[in-house]
């Protein structure tokens, strides 16, 4: 069965640091990886997915994802962090054989600091 | 250009008492997911719907029910609502499955079952 595990449910950066947020998977046959953004009071958003090729994922608003299958990853970063990027992120993983359903991870929520 | 709309955005139930949420999209999408999201659990899913007339069951079905009559509405019903199915409830949809497209959502519906 497929699951997601993001590490640390907050994580607090200061304005400019980078941002880098956990996510390891397990899956029994290669995965689909997402990320998905929650801003306050609304829903998911896609940030970037990765499906095949390229391992380096780029997204939207300068995040990215990098594919390591030898540690079961799939960890976002952004270099530089602002006020804006403030929201709940959530790893999400899928197989084929799953019906294309998504399974979620339990989210990490991102505070920045001025 | 609407995306997804659910209905309502907020309700509070009395144990016992029923009712249906609503979740409308006008992208001609042929999936739909309702989900629940609750605090440390990330989105479980629920009921999906691969296409007008179809439903199956997600992570969590037990004390919903969901139809699909029209193509553009997916329902999800509480016949008897329970304080455990307090949470935010989010539709989502998708022209070919959450792991080739991404997903649709929409703002939430907040349910408080007292």
């Amino acid at each position: 069965a497929q699951s997601v595990t993001q590490l640390g449910s907050h994580v607090s950066v200061s304005e400019g640091a980078l941002v880098l947020l956990r996510c390891n998977y397990s899956s029994s046959v290669p995965p689909y990886l997402f990320w998905y953004v929650q801003y306050p009071n609304q829903g998911l958003q896609l940030l970037l997915k990765y499906t095949t090729g390229a391992t380096l994922v780029k997204g939207i608003n300068g995040f990215e994802a990098e594919f390591k299958k030898s540690e079961t990853s799939f960890h976002l970063t952004k270099p530089s962090a602002h006020m804006s990027d403030a929201a709940e992120y959530f790893c999400a993983v899928s197989e084929k054989s799953s019906g294309d359903k998504l399974t979620f991870g339990t989210g990490t929520r991102l505070a920045v600091r001025p | 250009n609407a995306g997804v709309t659910q209905t309502p955005k907020f309700r509070v139930l009395k144990t016992g008492q029923s009712m249906t949420l609503l979740c409308a999209q006008d992208m001609n999408h042929e999936y739909m997911y309702w989900y629940r999201q609750d605090p440390g659990m990330g989105l479980r899913l629920i009921h999906y719907s691969v296409g007008e007339g179809t439903t199956a069951k997600g992570e969590v079905p037990d004390g919903y029910n969901v139809s699909r009559l029209k193509k553009q509405n997916f329902l999800l019903g509480l016949e008897s609502a329970a304080p455990s199915q307090t949470s935010v409830y989010f539709c989502a949809s998708s022209t070919t499955g959450a792991t080739n497209e991404k997903l649709f959502f929409g703002s939430g519906t907040q349910l408080s079952v007292l």
